[in-house]
């Protein structure tokens, strides 16, 4: 596709419950990023993916975080038993490498609310 | 600890004058210094960035000064627009040690350009 895109654009999870939220990387970029952008912040680092391997997760905020990219292309990003501070928007980028001077192209990210 | 700073949360500018948008930081390992630039509802865009090794980068209206030894960049708009109202993000990158350059975000300056 032309961009990054991210589904649902918004979610309203009752706490507790667990969630799904989709990335589509550009075509053929090997990097995949997610953030995690509470009201008021900037996006905080969440995990990394080079292709298929998952090879920083060093961001993810607990053990109910969970992410996949089995094919290397498109990424999941799964929370479970949602709670209130989990509420915030969730950002996926992608890049052609991994590199700094590789730009970062993100989606429009994902608003979840957890009530 | 915020590694990247920037301590005006907004700034009004009358249109045709200079933008300036600050950023400290503390981190003397980012090698890579990026700025974003985010409308409601969107994912960041990426606007302009800067390697460590260099103190200016121009592109058009938007130049990046870098001073290393104060752990200060800043981002200058000129001629100011009314499209370049936004929130700005100052981004900055290092290896992490796992494979990728993950961003570490400040918490945005919303610029408002007043025609």
């Amino acid at each position: 596709g032309a961009g990054v895109s991210q589904s649902p654009r918004y979610k309203v999870a009752k706490r507790g419950q667990d969630v799904a939220l989709r990335c589509d990387p550009i075509s053929g970029h090997v990097s995949l990023f997610w953030y995690q952008q509470a009201l008021g912040q900037g996006p905080e680092f969440l995990t990394y993916f080079q292709n298929e391997a998952q090879l920083d997760k060093s961001g993810l905020p607990s053990d109910r975080f969970f992410a996949e990219r089995p094919e290397g292309s498109v990424s999941t990003l799964k929370i479970q038993r949602t709670q209130q501070e989990d509420s915030a928007v969730y950002l996926c980028a992608s890049s052609l490498g991994p590199f700094s001077y590789n730009e970062q192209f993100f989606g429009p990210g994902t608003r979840l609310t957890v009530l | 600890d915020q590694q990247v700073k920037q301590n005006s949360p907004s700034l009004s500018v009358q249109e045709g004058r200079i933008s300036i948008l600050n950023c400290d930081y503390t981190n003397s390992m980012f090698d890579y210094f990026l700025w974003y630039k985010k409308y409601p509802a969107e994912g960041p865009t990426f606007l302009i960035s800067i390697s460590s090794i260099k103190d200016k980068n121009e592109d058009g209206r938007f130049t990046v000064f870098l001073n290393k030894s104060a752990k200060h960049l800043s981002l200058h708009i000129v001629p100011s627009q009314p499209g370049d109202s936004a929130v700005y993000f100052c981004a900055a990158s290092v290896d992490s040690g796992a494979g990728s350059y993950q961003l570490t975000f400040g918490k945005g300056t919303k610029l408002s350009v007043i025609p």
